[in-house]
């Protein structure tokens, strides 16, 4: 079946950091990969999108995260956190172009100041 | 208003009550969704709608039932829900179906 796994449930980082979340999903076809993030009280937001092209995508606030066919991924990177980035992280995966946007259960972040 | 809304925004009902959930959208796109988010779970898929056809009934149970009477709007009419119904309903929606999706600020229902 399809779908997308995010490994890391919670992360907790000091501001300065380095961030990674991971994401891969099951499918071996097209699939158009994006990643979400909800901020504690806020509606879900794109972070960014990848549909084809160069495979490193970036985002706003800084955020980029790499495609890599061969791995099924679709890794979110920060080179620095700040403590405003303390939010849940939703990676979400649409196979063949189809309306069904399949998504991770989520990384919530816990950025220290 | 901008992007997407929904009201009311949060919901205590019934189990024997019936009610609505409201969605509409700003951003002059033709494909409307609704998500469940349950505790611990990913965001679940119920309805899609494009260009005010329903194209997708994740095999959601009857005691939902969604709308979509013009390309703004979709509503989510409930009635003898259940406890474990209990969750955060979004409603998104896109400029076509294989788009991003931009979300609504969700409903938060309880039943009791």
């Amino acid at each position: 079946a399809q779908s997308v796994s995010q490994h890391n449930h919670h992360v907790i980082l000091s501001e300065a950091a380095s961030l990674e979340l991971g994401c891969n999903y099951s499918y071996g076809g097209t699939v158009n990969l994006f990643w979400y993030v909800q901020y504690p009280g806020q509606h879900l937001q794109l972070l960014l999108k990848y549909f084809s092209g160069d495979p490193l995508v970036k985002g706003i606030k800084g955020f980029e995260a790499e495609f890599i066919k061969s791995k099924f991924s679709f890794n979110l990177r920060k080179p620095s956190v700040q403590w405003s980035d303390t939010a849940e992280y939703f990676c979400a995966a649409m196979m063949d172009s189809s309306y069904k946007l399949i998504f991770g259960s989520g990384t919530r972040l816990l950025v220290r100041p | 208003e901008t992007g997407v809304t929904q009201t009311p925004r949060h919901l205590v009902m019934g189990m024997t009550n019936k009610k609505s959930l409201k969605c509409e959208q700003h951003l002059g796109h033709n494909a409307m969704y609704w998500y469940k988010q349950s505790a611990k779970k990913p965001l679940e898929l119920m309805f899609v709608y494009s260009l005010e056809e329903r194209v997708e009934n994740n095999s959601v149970p009857s005691r939902f039932s969604p709308e979509c009477p013009n390309s703004s709007h979709l509503f989510l009419h409930l009635h003898t829900l259940q406890p474990e119904d209990s969750a955060l309903y979004l409603c998104a929606s896109s400029q076509r179906t294989d788009y991003e999706q931009y979300f609504g600020p969700g409903t938060r229902l309880t039943v009791t």
